[in-house]
């Protein structure tokens, strides 16, 4: 099917463990994005990609690691998980960089 | 990137006509405004997007000023299942950074 699709839709793990998102789209849009949402920050930028192999920083990105080996897939990591780091992430992707982002459902991230 | 101000929350009846003001002082020459849509425990959607006088679609219309300023969203005789937050973001349409910034948003409610 087409669209863009996160996985696992809910994760539990503990502190100091490494966790990755997954995040694949089938459009291949040049740009992809990581959010995460938190009660009274709204959406925060993590890290964005404007093409394969071209990552860049955004608002909040310590503590997390991005790759960008194939234009589908913009895997996100969080290197040793805290419990700050609990959040709903949010990955979207857009063929021009700031118009019609589509985002995907969200990872429920509880770290323990 | 300009700063966008929307009111936090706001309240209507359905049936009702709901008009969403942004202020955006700052805005640049090549920034468009864009509308999201975001629905509990789901990503955003993208809405509608303008940049100047008036632009209407299926779901929403947006006015905006010869100032630029502001804009305002319109939603036409809203019901139950427009209660959402609305966002509001102003940005290059092209890679200039390539990326949005989301603000805290408004929480429309809709009461039978």
């Amino acid at each position: 099917d087409a669209g863009i699709t996160q996985s696992p839709r809910y994760k539990i793990t503990e502190t100091g463990r490494q966790v990755t998102l997954m995040c694949h789209q089938t459009w291949s849009h040049s740009y992809m994005f990581w959010y995460r949402q938190d009660l009274g920050h709204g959406l925060r930028l993590i890290y964005y990609s404007a093409a394969a192999d071209i990552t860049d920083k955004g608002e909040v990105p310590d503590g997390y690691v991005v790759s960008r080996s194939k234009t589908e897939n913009f895997p996100l990591t969080l290197e040793s998980a805290t419990r700050s780091q609990t959040s709903v992430y949010f990955c979207a992707s857009s063929e021009s960089g700031t118009y019609g982002y589509t985002f995907g459902s969200g990872t429920r991230l509880t770290v323990v | 990137l300009a700063k966008t101000t929307q009111p936090i929350s706001m309240d209507s009846y359905e049936g009702q006509e709901v008009n969403i003001t942004c202020s955006h002082n700052n805005i640049a020459t090549n920034d468009y405004i864009t509308w999201y849509q975001q629905f509990p425990s789901q990503g955003p959607r993208f809405i509608i997007q303008g940049y100047k006088t008036k632009v209407t679609n299926e779901v929403a219309s947006l006015f905006i000023p010869a100032d630029r300023k502001s804009s305002t969203l319109s939603l036409p005789r809203v019901s139950l299942s427009d209660t959402a937050v609305y966002y509001c973001l102003v940005g290059p349409i092209y890679n200039q950074g390539g990326k949005l910034i989301f603000g805290q948003g408004t929480e429309l409610s809709v009461k039978p």
